[in-house]
């Protein structure tokens, strides 16, 4: 069965300083890829999807995400950390064979963001 | 457009009591889910569903039923509410397009969900 594993529960970084959140599949095929970015009380934001193509995929807000196979991982990066940045992210795969092309999401890994 | 609404934001249940959510989106969306929330789970797939009056079980489905009689909407109900379904309740969207290419999904801002 397919999951995603965000190794990192927590993680805190200066403000101007780089990020990345580490993100592991489980997938048989070609993985339809996300992050999602969650603010305190609020919903969902998608970040950046890859799909195929390049392996290199930007978003929103400045994030970028790799994708690499040989590793299973789709790592969200970021030069220099904002203090709005601060967030939980979610990484999901797209599950289009089992239930509607829903998500199957991490557990999250939940940024501070120090001045 | 509204996107994706949802009612209420906020609910205190009793053990046993029952009650509906209200997923509502004005974006012609066929497919609808919803998912809970719980601290260090990420988020979970309860019901789905690819089209008015068609509905389909996810991953954690006990305890809840759902009904997609129109479009735009799609309803969760607990019949008798427990403390394990204290929770976050978000709906999601998206496109009806048979892949994941074009589209996304569109999450509603959420339900919170406290069964005392």
């Amino acid at each position: 069965a397919q999951s995603v594993t965000q190794p990192d529960i927590h993680i805190t970084v200066s403000e101007g300083a780089s990020l990345e959140l580490r993100c592991n599949y489980s997938y048989g095929a070609t993985p339809y890829l996300f992050w999602y970015v969650q603010s305190p009380g609020q919903g969902l934001q998608l970040l950046l999807k890859y799909f195929s193509g390049d392996t290199l995929v930007q978003g929103i807000k400045g994030f970028e995400a790799e994708f690499k196979r040989s590793q299973s991982s789709f790592n969200l990066r970021k030069p220099s950390v904002h203090w709005s940045d601060a967030a939980e992210y979610f990484c999901a795969v797209g599950d289009k064979v089992r239930s509607g092309y829903a998500l199957n999401f991490g557990k999250g890994t939940s940024l501070l963001v120090t001045p | 457009n509204a996107g994706v609404t949802q009612t209420p934001k906020f609910r205190v249940l009793k053990t046993g009591q029952s009650m509906t959510l209200l997923c509502a989106q004005d974006m012609n969306h066929e497919y609808m889910y919803w998912y809970r929330q719980d601290p260090g789970m990420g988020l979970r797939l309860i019901h789905y569903s690819v089209g008015e009056g068609t509905t389909a079980k996810g991953e954690v489905p006990d305890g809840y039923n759902v009904s997609r009689l129109k479009k735009q909407n799609f309803l969760l109900g607990l019949e008798s509410a427990a403390p394990s379904q204290t929770s976050v309740y978000f709906c999601a969207s998206r496109f009806p397009s048979g892949s994941f290419l074009a589209d996304t999904q569109y999450f509603g801002p959420g339900t919170r969900l406290t069964v005392l």
